[in-house]
């Protein structure tokens, strides 16, 4: 079945600090989401990627879907403690029914202030 | 604007016992619905989705069953728990399609 990778699996920032966290699918991906997940929280929707090299940017973070549309990445300028959490990519593979996405196993961002 | 309820936040369970977990959204109809489970520390692994009333499709053979008796309820049973059943059970949404995936607050489950 299709699998979703996510590295790194834990990210020590500085705070103002860039990091890039990555997202690889086995299969090719008709969309892939971002989610954000506080500590303690529900997983909550950033972004949606469609389109082959597609690049979105919602303030410091800035989203990108690989031309191949198998990976995708998510960076963060100058890291803040808001930014604190999970970041879980989670792609639909073409042809899927029921909009089921698969869920990457996250990345777990810490921020040393 | 929609909102999804689920309940309760919190159970304890001793193994062997049944579980009922229960969904619900307002404010919109015939949405796909999604039951995740996620171990701590964890991503998200999907148990169960519903493309609409009486359809439910399994993702992962287990103890676990889901229905949808209605449009907007999505009920997560058990008859037996077991210890490997302990974690954070998710609820979602979305409208059909492509669609972003909109998440309940949770119920961490313990099982003793």
């Amino acid at each position: 079945g299709q699998q979703v990778m996510q590295i790194p699996q834990y990210q020590h920032v500085q705070e103002g600090e860039d990091f890039t966290t990555y997202c690889n699918s086995s299969t090719t991906l008709s969309n892939i989401q971002w989610y954000k997940q506080r500590p303690g929280g529900h997983p909550v929707f950033l972004i949606q990627l469609v389109k082959s090299g597609e690049v979105k940017k919602q303030k410091r973070l800035t989203f990108q879907f690989g031309e191949a549309k198998k990976n995708s990445s998510l960076h963060i300028t100058a890291t803040q403690t808001t930014d604190v959490g999970t970041y879980f990519c989670a792609g639909r593979q073409m042809g899927a029914a029921g909009n089921k996405l698969t869920f990457g196993g996250g990345t777990r961002v810490l921020v040393k202030p | 604007s929609q909102t999804i309820h689920q309940w309760p936040a919190t159970l304890v369970q001793p193994v062997g016992s049944p579980l009922s977990l229960e969904c619900t959204v307002e404010g919109t109809s015939n949405p796909n619905l999604y039951w995740y489970r996620q171990a701590a520390g964890r991503g998200l692994q999907l148990l169960f989705y519903s493309v609409g009333i009486g359809q439910i499709s399994s993702e992962v053979p287990q103890n676990l069953s889901a229905s949808r008796p209605q449009d907007r309820q999505f009920i997560l049973s058990s008859k037996k728990l077991l210890l490997s059943d302990s974690g954070f059970y998710l609820c979602a949404w979305s409208v059909p399609g492509n669609q972003p995936q909109h998440f309940g607050d949770g119920t961490r489950l313990s099982i003793l």
